[in-house]
């Protein structure tokens, strides 16, 4: 069983600073991947940025990188030069290899993003 | 053009009635899903279907059925329908069932049972 745990409810950040959002998982399974999804308050689902477990480097998108940290089992998300336009919940999800390869999502980070 | 569509965006209805949701993707897409996302905002899987076939069916009320009449669509159909079944519905796809494809999802069906 996959488990993705999301401590932040809420952060602020100024604009144009960098902000890091936390996410620490627990997986039995030997090969699996973690996604990141932005949920503005328009309500739709975004995908932002995916890293594998067996990818040697940190993903990164734009101004989206993932600091991905196998032994300590968290894949935190970094946006830099933070914009207004980045206020949202921020959904982190495992996928596993075994069964199904469902997402299973965290509770979500809701960022405020400050002027 | 939308790559995930949901019809209806809204659906406030009574208790005990029978509603559907409907979906639609032009992505070429195999696979979708349902997802549920309560009032805390926590998303999980319902249901997801590979090339028209049933391939996760989460612990959901049996009043919830699924139906693909082809790859493109994936409807969702509740009977009886109850307070606890207000949320917003989210239906995905991705190109293939297995590990490190993203999903792309629908703009949410917020229903409200009174």
């Amino acid at each position: 069983a996959q488990k993705i745990t999301q401590t932040q409810p809420g952060m602020f950040v100024q604009e144009k600073e960098a902000v890091t959002l936390d996410c620490t998982y627990d997986t039995s399974d030997p090969s699996y991947g973690l996604f990141w999804y932005k949920q503005p308050s328009s309500g739709e689902m975004i995908f932002l940025i995916y890293q594998g477990s067996y990818d040697q480097q940190n993903a990164t998108e734009g101004r989206y990188s993932l600091n991905f940290q196998k032994a300590r089992k968290s894949a935190n998300l970094v946006i830099s030069a933070s914009q207004l336009g980045d206020s949202a919940m921020y959904f982190c999800a495992i996928q596993g290899t075994s069964g199904t390869y469902k997402y299973i999502f965290g509770t979500g980070t809701r960022l405020k993003v400050l002027a | 053009d939308t790559a995930v569509s949901q019809t209806p965006k809204y659906l406030v209805t009574q208790m005990g009635n029978d509603k559907s949701i409907k979906c639609e993707q032009n992505l070429g897409h195999d696979t979708m899903y349902w997802y549920k996302q309560d009032s805390k905002k926590f998303l999980k899987i319902m249901f997801s279907y590979n090339n028209k076939e049933l391939i996760i069916n989460e612990t959901v009320p049996n009043r919830f059925s699924p139906k693909s009449p082809d790859k493109a669509h994936l409807n969702l159909h509740i009977n009886s329908l109850e307070l606890g079944d207000s949320a917003v519905y989210f239906c995905a796809s991705s190109q293939d069932p297995g590990q490190g494809y993203e999903q792309y999802f629908g703009p949410g069906t917020r229903l409200t049972v009174t």
